[in-house]
Order: structure tokens, then sequence, then C-alpha cells
């Protein structure tokens, strides 16, 4: 059973081009968190994701990000006319479905190291 | 709200010594703990959890932490460490309802000298 992926694993990108961040899930993995490390920092939670639906995204900036887990494919992380602000380590992580009510660990793919010049 | 504090950004201690990476959670409610580490350029991996029960834990590679409500600690032992320790360790705090985000802490990097 592969893991989380993610890809790219490293970016580059120029202040105001789009950056878009893809994350495939675990099998079987119905849920999606993606969290920001910046440089000496923790993650920090941005977005919690389920199947074509938003549960909680009061980590997500207000403006130029957004995130999407549709149906099919992978889930991606938006990032519209970056800033330099804006470098740092992208985590995704998914979790099977719910049990109980109960939660349920997450497994952390290897991340996406974005370097805005 | 939750919150996690992480004593000591940096760690070292001597291939063999007890680690000791320590932990302090805030949380309203019955919190589930974590511990992961991160090896350079590489993605969490869980050590190990607290969710109910034994509040001694036992996780991979040797380490254990145990949850002390009254002193709403986590701390992370280790009683030999070893070279592939080395490494940034994050303390971690979730809720219990379903699928809670992971609240975590600014990490501790541990430096094993030999």
């Amino acid at each position: 059973n592969a893991g989380v992926m993610q890809n790219p694993r490293h970016l580059v990108r120029r202040r105001g081009q789009e950056a878009r961040l893809r994350c495939s899930p675990m099998k079987g993995h119905s849920h999606v968190y993606w969290y920001r490390q910046l440089p000496e920092e923790g993650l920090k939670f941005m977005v919690y994701l389920q199947k074509e639906n938003i549960i909680d995204e009061s980590g997500m900036p207000k403006e130029r990000f957004s995130a999407e887990f549709p149906k099919e494919g992978p889930s991606i992380l938006r990032i519209q006319q970056v800033v330099r602000g804006d470098s740092a380590a992208y985590f995704c992580a998914s979790s099977p479905p719910l049990a109980g009510g109960t939660t349920e660990t997450q497994y952390f793919g290897p991340g996406t190291r974005l370097l805005v010049l | 709200a939750q919150s996690v504090t992480q004593l000591g950004s940096h760690v070292s201690v001597s291939e063999g010594a007890l680690v000791l990476l320590r932990c302090n959670y805030s949380s309203s409610v019955p919190p589930y703990l974590f511990w992961y580490v991160q090896y350079p350029n590489q993605g969490l991996q869980l050590l190990l959890k607290y969710t109910t029960g034994a509040t001694l834990v036992k996780g991979i590679n040797g380490f254990e932490a145990e949850f002390k409500k009254s002193e709403t600690s986590f701390h992370l032992t280790k009683p030999s460490a070893h070279m592939s320790d080395a490494a940034e360790y994050f303390c971690a705090v979730s809720g219990r309802s379903s699928a809670s985000k992971i609240i975590f802490g600014s990490g501790t990097r541990l430096s094993i000298r030999p």
C-alpha cells in the first residue's frame, strides 16, 4: 500500500505566478489535510477536505489560497500570485473513513517545498 | 482551544545517554496527543500517540511517552540515544471529535554527540 504521495517535491516560482500542489491520499483514505511549515517552525493546519467537500478551512489565508479534493484525482492546493512569504514546505496528510466518530491517525506525505523567487 | 509548548528548540545528548524531550499542552477537552519525527527534507512519521487507557505509551524506535493529566505534559523519552535518532521532533494535540485538526508544537531538534 503506497503512502501519501505529493508532487512536485520541489517547486520554484517567481512572484506573481501560480503554484499548484498535488496530494494523492493513501488507498482507501477519504480525508485529506493540508499543513504548512514555515522555516524553523512547526506545522500549521490549513484545510481539511473530504471528497468534493471542504470541512474546515479555518487555517487558510483569506486570499490567494484555495483547495479542492475532487471525486476523482488528487487533492490540489492552489496558490495564486505567489509572494516570497509563501515559501514553505506544504504537507498533505490523509486518514481513513472515520470509525465511531473518533479521530483517526493522519499519515503524512513527504511534502512539497515551494520556493518563491 | 488547544496549544502545545515544546521546551527547548534544540537538545543535544551523547550517544547512549537518556533522551528527554519536553512537551506541555493546553486543551479544553480531553486530548489526543502525538509525537512525530521528521528527518531532513522528509515528511512526518508518527512515533506514538495517546488516545485513552494506559498513560505510558510505547512507540517505535524505543521511544515512549507518558501522559500526565495533572501536569498537562506528554514528555518523550528514550533510555539510550542512537546516532540515527538525530532529527526534529514534534509534539501535537488534537481533539477527539471526528477528524480534528492536529495542532503542532514548534519542534525540538535533537542532536546526538558521538
